[in-house]
């Protein structure tokens, strides 16, 4: 049983575009959401966390939490290819256990 | 500098055979995770910890073993590997509320 959604499950944009990649989570309860990056042959590292409802903006890169409609999202603007990676919306329970979605390949074309 | 750090980086075994992966963490983390990472699934969580000594099950434990013996190590044990078990699984630690740290993996195949 998948507890997050996520998607596109892949996604292309120009070099400078705005990637927005999006993820439904299952548990009201939830209050802890974690985006990570993954670049090929490397093990996913932390980009950023959100735990309140609104905007949280780190540089480029900006999550969006909705909790009356299960959503999170992050956007990511002026993309550049170093941005093309594996990322993942997780969901941390209360047993300090990060559920993650599926994962959307992000390709930023040059 | 903190790290995970996993061992072998790959595997190749024969089905039925015996297979332990090592996770080591020098962040001084309570906790610590295994998953397996497949395409079109994402990180599935296998087994975790939350101290040595402790274990937990994950979402997908069957097949797999776990032991935590010290703060730092963390094992993952396949008695009877099957090519299903074929994939790339990492490592984490984290404290509470904090994000994880990964280490770079074991690619493990089945045959």
């Amino acid at each position: 049983q998948q507890k997050v959604q996520q998607s596109p499950e892949s996604l292309i944009v120009p070099e400078g575009g705005m990637a927005s990649l999006n993820c439904t989570f299952s548990d009201r309860n939830s209050q802890y959401f974690w985006w990570y990056r993954q670049h090929s042959g490397e093990g996913p590292k932390a980009l950023m966390s959100i735990f309140s409802n609104g905007d949280k903006k780190e540089g480029r890169f900006t999550a969006h939490l909705n909790k009356a409609s299960l959503h999170v999202s992050l956007h990511i603007k002026d993309s550049q290819p170093s941005d093309s990676a594996l990322y993942f919306c997780a969901d941390l329970s209360n047993y300090n256990v990060l559920y993650f979605g599926s994962g959307t390949k992000l390709t930023v074309e040059p | 500098e903190a790290a995970v750090t996993q061992s072998p980086r790959n595997k190749v075994t024969v089905t039925g055979g015996n297979v332990t992966l090592s996770c080591r963490q020098t962040n001084s983390h309570n906790y610590m995770y295994w998953y397996r990472q497949d395409t079109g699934h994402g990180l599935r969580l296998i087994h975790y910890s939350y101290g040595a000594g402790n274990l937990q099950i994950g979402d997908v434990p069957d097949g797999y073993k776990a032991t935590r013996t010290t703060q730092e190590d963390f094992f993952l044990l396949l008695e009877l590997a099957s090519p299903s078990q074929t994939s790339l699984y990492f490592c984490a630690s984290g404290t509470t509320n904090s994000d994880y740290t990964f280490g770079s993996g074991t690619r493990l195949l089945v045959i």
